[in-house]
């Protein structure tokens, strides 16, 4: 079965410039969320997607936003790019929202911002 | 406050030995999971192991056991009989459940390196 999937593997952009970041979950899983791994940190959590609806948002500007499309895979947009938006970005799908669900994460997108 | 604390930047073991990485946590939330993810250096982040709050029993998964110690919100993960294919970064991270809140908080990791 394939696992999560993300586009693409690598992106170069220039400060200013917009950026779109595509995920394709687990056949069968409801629920997308976007962290932002800066180097030598943890993942941050930017958003939540369950069945097509924002379910959580985490600390980041209004530059940031996302949708969930019907067949449940992922966009996450970036406006407006700045230095400080390089980093990794991961995606990651479960079954659903509940608290135990394990979250499987794709290979994530690296981005570098020039 | 942080709410998930890795005190342990970089770890050291030998191959075939035993490793504790240290977590602990803070939540006031009574309904909790915690998570521990191995991450290489490819960057893909791996599923371990998961523990609920309300679970009696420490979790296992292979060579993998948790060591849970509600009472002093620690969750260290325990890797037994080391292996080289070990090393990488280990996140341990928290998703809280009164709240409704599903995103999981990541603590800022440990580097195991494992020594032939």
């Amino acid at each position: 079965d394939a696992g999560v999937t993300q586009s693409p593997t690598h992106l170069i952009k220039t400060r200013g410039q917009q950026v779109t970041l595509r995920c394709s979950p687990i056949s069968g899983h409801k629920s997308v969320s976007w962290y932002q791994q800066v180097l030598g940190q943890g993942p941050q959590f930017i958003f939540q997607y369950y069945e097509k609806e924002e379910r959580g948002r985490g600390n980041f500007p209004d530059r940031f936003s996302a949708r969930q499309f019907p067949n449940y895979s992922s966009e996450l947009n970036v406006n407006a790019l700045l230095l400080g938006d390089s980093a990794l970005y991961l995606c990651a799908s479960s079954l659903a929202g509940r608290l135990y669900n394990e979250q499987f994460f794709g290979p994530g997108t690296r981005l570098t911002v020039l | 406050a942080q709410k998930i604390t890795q005190t342990q930047p970089g770890m050291f073991v030998q191959e075939k030995e035993a490793v504790t990485l240290d977590c602990t946590y803070d939540t006031s939330d009574q309904s909790y999971g915690l998570f521990w993810y191995k991450q290489p250096s490819s960057g893909e982040m791996i599923f371990l192991i998961y523990q609920g709050s309300y679970d009696e029993q420490n979790a296992t998964e292979g060579r993998y056991s948790l060591n849970f110690q509600k009472a002093r919100k620690s969750a260290n993960l325990v890797i037994s009989a080391s292996q080289l294919g070990d090393s990488a970064m280990y996140f341990c991270a928290m998703r809280e459940g009164d709240t409704g809140r599903r995103a999981l908080t990541f603590g800022s990791g440990t580097r195991l390196q494992v020594q032939p």
